[in-house]
């Protein structure tokens, strides 16, 4: 199965600032259609996990433009802008690119 | 607007089998654009896909590697659902699980549904 690894493990912010995390995956994420089947998810505390991220770059309806997804093959980056107060919460990667799909340990990114 | 509603029991027995089942509004399980997957979660493994049926001329399902030979997913056209059967638990199965749609044109999860906590004990 693809290993997918995260860092930081933990991510205090200030708000207002940047912040960025990693998913490093242990097999390439890029399909031969061309796409990166890398995605973003944030979990809010008790809350179901929310797309944030599809596809390496594209940003899901109602996402904040202070998201972005980058990165290509095995190395994938999710920045914050500027990061607010409404951010705080578990931050997972995750592949479909293989038939079994496979989550990242998660980031829990809080507020400083 | 999609939705998944779950349901089925929070306490199971050991060796006994643990059945959810997930309400589809606003869409169809028979979908050729939709996949139906479980996913559960727990403290010490994380998020865990499990398995997946979707229909695609024929029904298909999928499953997790390490879970493959103790699941059943199956889909009920009748009711528009989809459920999971996961039998022999232990204690390990304790988890929070939920059932998940995966959409074809963004290749991933994008609607989940409220998530059942489920405990395995006596």
């Amino acid at each position: 199965d693809v290993m997918l690894t995260q860092s930081p493990l933990s991510l205090p912010v200030i708000p207002g600032e940047p912040a960025s995390i990693s998913c490093r995956s242990s097999q390439s994420l890029l399909h031969s259609n061309g796409y990166n089947y890398l995605h973003w998810y944030l979990q809010k505390p008790g809350q179901s996990p929310q797309l944030l991220i599809y596809l390496g770059s594209n940003r899901a309806s109602g996402v904040p433009g202070r998201f972005s997804g980058s990165g290509s093959g095995t190395d994938f980056t999710l920045k914050i802008s500027r990061v607010e107060a409404e951010d705080v919460g578990v931050y997972y990667c995750l592949q479909t690119v293989q038939p079994t799909w496979t989550f990242g340990q998660g980031t829990k990114v809080e507020i400083k | 607007h999609v939705q998944l509603q779950q349901s089925g029991p929070g306490l199971v027995k050991p060796s006994q089998t643990l059945s959810l089942t997930c309400g589809i509004s606003g869409d169809t399980v028979s979908s050729n654009l939709s996949a139906w997957n479980w996913v559960r979660q727990s403290p010490s493994r994380g998020l865990e896909w499990l398995g997946r049926t979707y229909h695609r001329s024929r029904w298909h399902t999928d499953y997790s590697t390490f879970i493959k030979s103790r699941m059943s997913v199956n889909p009920d056209t009748s009711k528009n659902q989809f459920s999971l059967q996961l039998r022999s638990v232990t204690p390990e199965d304790t988890a929070v699980y939920y059932c998940v749609r995966a959409e074809r044109t963004k290749g991933t999860f994008d609607i989940w549904g409220q998530g059942t906590l489920v405990t395995v004990s006596s």
